[in-house]
């Protein structure tokens, strides 16, 4: 079973919110973990969107909108993504990483589209 | 502007080897850990290797353990991956990342572009 775990795919339409999921491996805590998320268009380099841990160890990378946020789940045992109003340029993979024993983790990626 | 460009790679057989470099500019290297992210075309990320500022932490991807080897040379401004003991599954383009700090668990800040690594007979 792989650290991270993502959906494959995501639809949504433009003007609503998107959330997305990364599920830590079971005997994994969400809890103590940093959870960094990336965003990757068609044929561009991945981009650093935000990363969270908890209300007071939050970071928004430099340019990203404020409607791009991040929060955990502690009943899934996940990370979360949401995106709220969304729009046609959001449409991207997205990846999730954490920081486990010692290496960096990614999650499969979740492709978004707004339809 | 932080520049990284990476070059070494190519076509190799199985069980070869073949050794990638980063130039980095616009920066001070020497103040930032350094990674490899690859990607096969078409699939998701993987992270290869880190290395904090001095070399003191490195760390592997358990799939590349023991056969590759990250090094950098901060007064040269470069980073390098050893890759021996080549597989099919390490086609990819390979990454030179820039850390967003000096530890290697500060996640990553700037890529570059990358440079193919294909596996086959």
């Amino acid at each position: 079973q792989p650290v991270l775990t993502q959906p494959t795919s995501l639809s949504a339409s433009p003007g609503t919110s998107a959330r997305f999921t990364c599920t830590l491996r079971s005997g994994i805590d969400v809890g103590p973990h940093r959870i960094y998320w990336y965003q990757q268009k068609t044929g561009s380099l991945p981009r650093y969107l935000l990363r969270y841990n908890s209300d007071s160890d939050n970071q928004l990378a430099s340019g990203v909108p404020s409607r791009f946020s991040g929060s955990k789940d502690a009943s899934s045992n996940a990370g979360l993504l949401l995106i709220s109003g969304l729009q046609s340029e959001d449409e991207a993979d997205y990846y999730c990483a954490m920081w486990y024993s010692t290496t960096w983790v990614f999650g499969g990626g979740t492709k978004l589209t707004v339809l | 502007e932080v520049q990284l460009v990476e070059s070494g790679g190519g076509l190799v057989q199985p069980g070869g080897s073949l050794r990638l470099s980063c130039a980095a500019s616009g920066f001070t290297l020497r103040d930032y850990a350094m990674h490899w992210v690859r990607q096969a075309p078409g699939k998701g990320l993987e992270w290869v290797s880190g290395i904090s500022w001095n070399s003191g932490s490195i760390g592997y991807a358990d799939s590349v353990k023991g056969r590759f080897t990250i090094s950098r040379d901060n007064a040269k401004n470069s980073l390098d991956l050893q890759m021996n003991t080549l597989r099919a599954d390490d086609t990819a383009f390979y990454h030179c990342v820039k850390g967003y700090s000096s530890s290697s668990a500060g996640s990553f800040d700037s890529w570059g572009q990358g440079t193919l690594v294909t596996v086959s007979s």
